[in-house]
């Protein structure tokens, strides 16, 4: 089946230490998106990928980057990683196109100690 | 701006018991419309979509939804509920920017059973 894959699905790092995770897909689509989800609260758009292109949201921190190396794969790395990192960190694709779905992975669970 | 409310934080259903959850949006032009569910320590799974045409949608897993223009609103159905819906569920509303299409999402709905 089509899908949306992340690894790990859980990533315990220390504070500082810098972390990098992995998302992949099956779709083709050319858009793919990281959010990050605190417990009881909605997703929020880091960013994403147009084809190449980066859109960075502007309150995301400098803290946070990402490469996407080829059509299938999109990382995201945390240089140095602080307890508010801390949350489940979702990636998503979706074809090019005015209201589009999106297809969300399931998930990569970040703990910082 | 683009904003979406769900104005139930947490709601609580009998097994078996209808449902609906309410979601409020606000867009200027013709909005798309989604809801998906998430379950605990898992990704989004999209329920249903509302793009235009007629405005009650039918989605997985015996869900609906209803556009309503006059009241902003795109509310969610369920005749009967299952234990198995107990879930987040989010609402949320295309909003399309140049050539990229963000999704804001409302900020939940926790529904639980009760047995």
């Amino acid at each position: 089946d089509a899908m949306v894959i992340q690894n790990p699905r859980y990533q315990v790092t220390q504070f500082g230490k810098p972390v990098t995770l992995s998302c992949s897909q099956t779709l083709n689509h050319n858009v793919m998106y990281w959010y990050q989800q605190k417990s009881s609260q909605a997703p929020k758009l880091l960013f994403h990928y147009y084809d190449k292109d980066f859109n960075n949201e502007a309150d995301t921190p400098d803290n946070f980057q990402s490469r996407r190396p080829n059509t299938s794969f999109c990382f995201l790395d945390i240089r140095s990683p602080g307890l508010g990192d801390a949350a489940m960190y979702l990636c998503a694709t979706s074809r090019a196109g005015q209201g589009i779905e999106q297809y969300f992975g399931p998930g990569t669970r970040l703990t910082v100690t | 701006a683009q904003s979406v409310t769900q104005p139930d934080i947490h709601i609580t259903v009998s097994e078996g018991a209808s449902l609906e959850l309410r979601c409020n949006y606000s867009y200027g032009a013709t909005p798309y419309l989604f809801w998906y569910v998430q379950s605990p320590g898992q990704g989004l799974q999209l329920l249903l979509k509302y793009f235009s045409g007629d405005t009650l949608v039918q989605g997985i897993k015996g869900f609906e939804a209803e556009f309503k223009r006059s009241q902003s609103s795109f509310n969610l159905r369920k005749p009967s509920v299952h234990w198995s819906d107990a879930a987040e569920y989010f609402c949320a509303v295309g909003a399309w920017m140049n050539r990229d299409d963000k999704i804001i999402f409302g900020k939940g709905t926790r529904l639980h059973i009760l047995p």
